[in-house]
C-alpha cells in the first residue's frame, strides 16, 4: 500500500525552510527518502531504520515515529538545489522475501526561488 | 559512491518494435536490482523484481510477457519491452542494491525515455 505524503507541493525562498510529511496505514520498520530531479534519477538521501531515529544530510534531516507510522523531512535554510520532488519510500516487511522492494509515496515538488 | 548506468537514455521507434534497455551496476555487485516506470509527474511504480540467476518477480498487473526481464549476472539486467505500442511510452528507471536486505539503499539508474511512434 502507498505511503501518503504531504504537501503535495512546497514553494520556498532561499533560506525558508519546510517539512514533508510520509504516513502510512501499515507498520513501518524503514523508511527511504530520495530526492528526483526533473528528468533524471531519483538520488538516495537517508534511511532511518528504528522508530525515533533522526537523520541529517547537509541542512537535510528527517525523523522517523514508528508508532505513529510516519516520518518527516526537514529542509533547513533551502538552497535552489534544494528543488525537485521528493518520495519516501517504504518496504514490504521486515527481512522476508521482499528483496528490500519500495513502495513510494505520490511525492512532494519543492519549488526554491532566489 | 554506488553507480549504476542505464543505457539508452532515449529510445524512439516504431509501433510493434522490441526495446531492449540495459542496467548495470558498475562499481558493486548487485544481488538484487529493480525496473520502475514512471508517468509525467507521477511516482515510481515497481514493475518487477530481478534477482541474479533466477525468474523475476512480476509485480501485479504487468504482463510478464510483454516486459521480460533478464539478470544475467551480478552486474547487469535487462528488461526487453517486446512488440511495444505507443501505451509503452514512458520513462523506465531501473535500480540497484549491494544486498536483498531492505536496509540497504537503492542506487538508480539515470532512466531511459521510450517513445513509441
Amino acid at each position: 500500500q502507498q505511503p501518503v505524503q504531504s504537501p503535495q507541493a512546497v514553494i520556498l525562498r532561499e533560506g525558508e525552510d519546510a517539512v514533508i510529511n510520509c504516513s502510512s496505514s501499515k507498520a513501518l520498520y524503514s523508511v527511504h527518502w530520495y530526492r528526483q530531479k526533473h528528468g533524471e534519477a531519483p538520488v538516495f538521501l537517508m534511511i532511518l531504520l528504528k522508530g525515533g531515529e533522526q537523520k541529517g544530510h547537509e541542512k537535510i534531516s528527517a525523523s522517523f515515529n514508528e508508532k505513529k507510522q510516519q516520518s518527516s523531512l526537514y529542509l533547513t535554510a533551502s538552497q535552489l538545489s534544494y528543488s525537485g520532488t521528493y518520495f519516501c519510500g517504504t518496504p514490504g516487511r521486515s527481512g522476508g522475501t521482499s528483496y528490500g522492494k519500495l513502495t513510494f509515496g505520490q511525492g512532494t515538488i519543492l519549488t526554491v526561488h532566489p | 559512491g554506488a553507480v549504476v548506468s542505464q543505457h539508452p537514455s532515449w529510445v524512439i521507434c516504431k509501433s510493434g518494435t522490441s526495446v531492449k534497455i540495459e542496467c548495470r551496476s558498475l562499481d558493486f555487485q548487485a544481488t538484487t536490482m529493480f525496473w520502475y516506470r514512471q508517468f509525467p509527474k507521477q511516482s515510481l511504480m515497481l514493475m518487477a523484481t530481478s534477482n541474479e540467476g533466477s525468474k523475476a518477480t512480476y509485480e501485479q498487473g504487468v504482463e510478464k510477457d510483454k516486459f521480460l526481464i533478464n539478470h544475467a549476472s551480478l552486474t547487469l539486467s535487462t528488461l526487453t519491452v517486446t512488440s511495444a505500442h505507443p501505451e509503452d511510452s514512458s520513462f523506465y528507471i531501473c535500480s540497484a542494491k549491494r544486498a536483498s536486505h531492505s536496509n540497504q539503499p537503492q542506487h538508480f539508474g539515470d532512466g531511459t525515455r521510450l517513445s513509441i511512434l
